[in-house]
Parts: C-alpha cells; sequence; structure tokens
C-alpha cells in the first residue's frame, strides 16, 4: 500500500497527558498536511510543511501543539498536556507539486477522558 | 483566501442525477476549484479538479462558468454509496498552503 499512513489509528488518553501521532506521506510528495476533525464539521487546517519547512500554522494550533516532519519525509503532530476539547480525528494529507491534489490517510482517533 | 458556500445538505434518490452548487465570489486568477468525498471515519478523497468550463472523468463533472464565481459538481445516477459529505476547496494548487475546508454538503442518497 502506498498511500498516506497513519499511526496510531486510535488514541485514548487521559486529560494532561502528552500524545504524538505519526504520519508517513506518500514518498514522492513534498507538501504534507495536517487537519483536525471534529463531528460534523469539515477537516480543520492545522499546519502545512514544504518538504522539511513548516510554512504555516493555523491559530488553532495553541503552543500545546507542535508539528515536525525532519528530512522531509515523516511527520510527528505532538499535543501536550491534552485538553478534553482535543478530542478529534487528526487528519494528515499529503500533495504532489504539480497537481495540489492531496491524499488523506484515514487518520488518527484521539479520545481524551 | 476564497470563501466557498455550500449548501448544508441535500437529499435524492437512487439513478438521479445529483448537483451541487459551490459560490466562490472572491476566487483569484491562479485558484483552481477543486472537490472532495468524505465517508465516516475516513479521510476526504480527491473527485475531480477544474479551473474553467467543463471537466469530467469516471465519476463527475464539473462545470464552472465564465466568471468562475461558483462551480457545480455533477453525480449522474446516484447510488447509495454516494451518500457522504462533499467538500469545494479553491486555491492556487501552485501554492496551496491555503488548503481549508468549509462545512460541505452532506448528500444523502435514498432508495
Amino acid at each position: 500500500d502506498t498511500g498516506v499512513s497513519q499511526d496510531p489509528r486510535h488514541k485514548i488518553t487521559k486529560r494532561g497527558q502528552n500524545v504524538t501521532f505519526r504520519c508517513d506521506p506518500i514518498s514522492e510528495h513534498n507538501r504534507l498536511y495536517w487537519y483536525r476533525q471534529t463531528l460534523g464539521q469539515g477537516p480543520e487546517f492545522l499546519t502545512y510543511f514544504q518538504n522539511e519547512a513548516q510554512l504555516e500554522k493555523s491559530r488553532l494550533l495553541s503552543d500545546r501543539f507542535s508539528a515536525e516532519r525532519p528530512k522531509g519525509s515523516f511527520s510527528t503532530l505532538e499535543i501536550q498536556r491534552t485538553e478534553q476539547g482535543d478530542s478529534a480525528m487528526y487528519l494528515c494529507a499529503s500533495s504532489p507539486t504539480e497537481t495540489g491534489e492531496l491524499f488523506f490517510g484515514e487518520g488518527s482517533r484521539l479520545t481524551v477522558l | 483566501l476564497a470563501k466557498t458556500t455550500q449548501p448544508i445538505s441535500m437529499d435524492s434518490y437512487e439513478g438521479q442525477e445529483v448537483n451541487i452548487t459551490c459560490s466562490h465570489n472572491n476566487i483569484a486568477t491562479n485558484d483552481y476549484i477543486t472537490w472532495y468525498q468524505q465517508f465516516p471515519s475516513q479521510g476526504p478523497r480527491f473527485i475531480i479538479q477544474g479551473y474553467k468550463t467543463k471537466v469530467t472523468n469516471e465519476v463527475a463533472s464539473l462545470f464552472i462558468p465564465a466568471d468562475r464565481k461558483s462551480s457545480t459538481l455533477s453525480l449522474p445516477r446516484v447510488s447509495l454509496s454516494d451518500t457522504a459529505v462533499y467538500y469545494c476547496l479553491v486555491g492556487d494548487r501552485n501554492n496551496n498552503n491555503d488548503m481549508r475546508f468549509g462545512a460541505g454538503t452532506r448528500l444523502t442518497v435514498k432508495p
């Protein structure tokens, strides 16, 4: 399978704990996006990477959130001191330069108790 | 960023053609229009992309008038499996750090 993969698919944690999600994009794609989606809403943009450079961060990405993409390959999204409001599906997408088409993973669902 | 407006929901019956319109009054010269489909508990999936006039692929057609201030996704002969949320995005695909989704249109296909 050469699609976008995300890990873990599901994560249940207690409030105050740190969690990290990993995204492996399609190998030849140099653009990578993180989105957050809550029930009944469209995906909300969080951040965007062009290779290893983080070019844009949404205001939604508070100080507790950090994303990295070392060497322009996989990416991680870390949430520190989780809050119940962080419960959501976290989606990763990659995109080739030529078309801008977003290829999404199946998401990582976070539940904060 | 070009803001998009879509109907919140639509109902249809199997075998009918469904047209979902998206308004994007402040679309920029370099912006393309892209539609995605999302099923529950899955990431969105690309359906079709266009710049002007008409684009057709194996699953849908996209109609874009000359002023490009709106676009219409056309799904021919829908089936129950087309029940999903459909999103319209507008952005510069060569500088696409502004790929933002709206609330989408929830299409329900009934038997």
